[in-house]
């Protein structure tokens, strides 16, 4: 089946340095990848949107200054945190949709970024 | 209105029992149903999906359509220590988003 692979699974950063995220479908090219933000005891919340060979899509309310998205190929999405600051501490998950295959996503393992 | 709602929880059952998750949905447009399930600290993994009403089994997995009342269920049979998890459903929507429950938290006690 499809993979996604994320990295790294966990990051502590110091409060004002930007952390790098990356996102990668193993086995499928992905047009499409998503990033998801998930506080503890709650579901994920979309972030943007991140198309190959274009500018992300965000969601309303995301600052796109901060999370720089960026989809250089078909099976790789970066997500940069910029000038972290400790409220940015969170779970962050990508997904890929598999081309042709309904409307399945799968998603990676999650980095859990803790900003000091 | 948000587009699904589910239950948090948290759900505690003894091994063996069977579990009953639900949602509901306010668009009626939504044509596919997933469930996922969420391990601490780890992404979703996807369980089941389905298209259009009715049920669909996978082992001890049931997951089970009402799009009359927009309700969409998740049954575990024989419900194991290794199930306590989050579960998740969540509905496509458009080309690219996907509405997420809050998901509901399981515990199966030994």
């Amino acid at each position: 089946g499809a993979v996604v692979s994320q990295h790294p699974s966990r990051v502590i950063c110091k409060s004002g340095t930007s952390v790098k995220i990356e996102c990668r479908s193993l086995d499928f090219q992905a047009t499409t990848m998503f990033w998801y933000r998930q506080f503890p005891k709650q579901s994920l919340m979309l972030m943007a949107t991140s198309n190959e060979g274009s500018k992300a899509t965000y969601e309303q309310g995301v600052e796109k200054d901060k999370f720089l998205i960026n989809h250089a190929s078909l099976t790789l999405s970066t997500l940069t945190v910029t000038s972290a600051h400790p409220e940015d501490s969170s779970f962050y998950i990508c997904s890929a949709r598999e081309r042709g295959w309904g409307s399945g996503y799968t998603f990676g393992s999650g980095t859990r970024l803790t900003v000091v | 209105q948000k587009e699904v709602e589910q239950d948090p929880g948290p759900l505690s059952v003894p091994e063996g029992a069977i579990v009953s998750l639900n949602c509901t949905y306010s668009n009626s447009a939504f044509q596919y149903f997933m469930w996922y399930r969420q391990y601490s600290r780890k992404g979703p993994e996807l369980l089941m999906y389905t298209y259009s009403s009715g049920n669909k089994e996978d082992g001890r997995f049931t997951a089970q359509v009402d799009k009359s009342s927009k309700y969409i269920s998740l049954f575990i049979r024989d419900s194991q220590p290794s199930d306590s998890a989050t579960y998740l459903c969540a509905l496509p929507g458009g080309a690219n988003n996907l509405f997420f429950g809050t998901g509901t938290r399981l515990t199966v006690i030994p």
